[in-house]
């Protein structure tokens, strides 16, 4: 069935620093690649998206960056802050009538003063 | 303020005793759809509903059930509780209308669920 692999699953830097967190996917007909941002006690929210028909999108200190033909897409936060520590999910979408979401395990991000 | 809300937000019960989990949505969303986490598993589809009395199964409805009487609520049903649905659960909603492929949720803030 279809998959999400998402790495590292945890992931800590110092503020200041980058970080990059990368997702393959199964599905070769998926065409939606958002990311989530968890913190702590909340629900998940959407950060970005990437649809298939462009390679990169960028958000202030944030990017996405789309290789359909290797099936990753990975995340960039550029001069992490304290407050960018959280869970992040990546998702792929599956055109399954209703375009359901297959998330990765998630990335555990913690930025250090 | 636009959002889902999910009803208990904790709750410690016992195997075995019925127990429901209430989500609501007032950005009028057609598609709605419940989700556990667990560690080293992500977010993993429970069931979803794209309308009105219109539901079907995720990929791990075993031991659940869900109605969708009102376009705004989405109650997720645990008939007899066990211990291996001891998770924390998300509802989520959407105006999946966006033909183009994006399907964009929003989600409640969470209930975390502890069957003994």
């Amino acid at each position: 069935g279809e998959n999400v692999e998402q790495h590292p699953s945890t992931l800590s830097v110092q503020e200041g620093d980058s970080a990059v967190i990368k997702c393959t996917y199964s599905d070769s007909a998926s065409n939606y690649f958002p990311w989530y941002k968890q913190e702590l006690g909340k629900g998940p929210q959407l950060i970005i998206d990437i649809r298939s028909n462009v390679g990169e999108k960028k958000d202030q200190r944030i990017a996405v960056t789309l290789n359909k033909t290797a099936k990753h897409f990975s995340l960039h936060i550029t001069e992490t802050q304290p407050e960018d520590s959280a869970v992040y999910f990546c998702a792929a979408s599956t055109p399954k009538g209703y375009n359901k979401l297959i998330f990765g395990a998630g990335t555990r991000l913690a930025v250090h003063p | 303020e636009a959002q889902v809300t999910q009803n208990p937000r904790y709750l410690i019960t016992v195997t075995g005793k019925k127990l429901t989990v209430t989500c609501s949505q007032n950005m009028n969303h057609e598609y709605m759809s419940w989700y556990r986490q667990d560690p080293g598993l992500g977010l993993r589809q429970i069931y979803y509903s794209m309308n009105v009395e219109v539901t079907d199964k995720g990929d791990v409805p075993e031991g659940y059930k869900v109605s969708r009487k009102e376009k705004r609520n989405f109650p997720l049903i645990l008939e007899s509780p066990s211990p291996n649905q001891t998770s924390l659960y998300f509802c989520a909603s959407s105006l999946w209308t966006d033909r183009s492929g994006a399907n964009v949720l929003t989600f409640g803030a969470g209930s975390r669920l502890t069957v003994l």
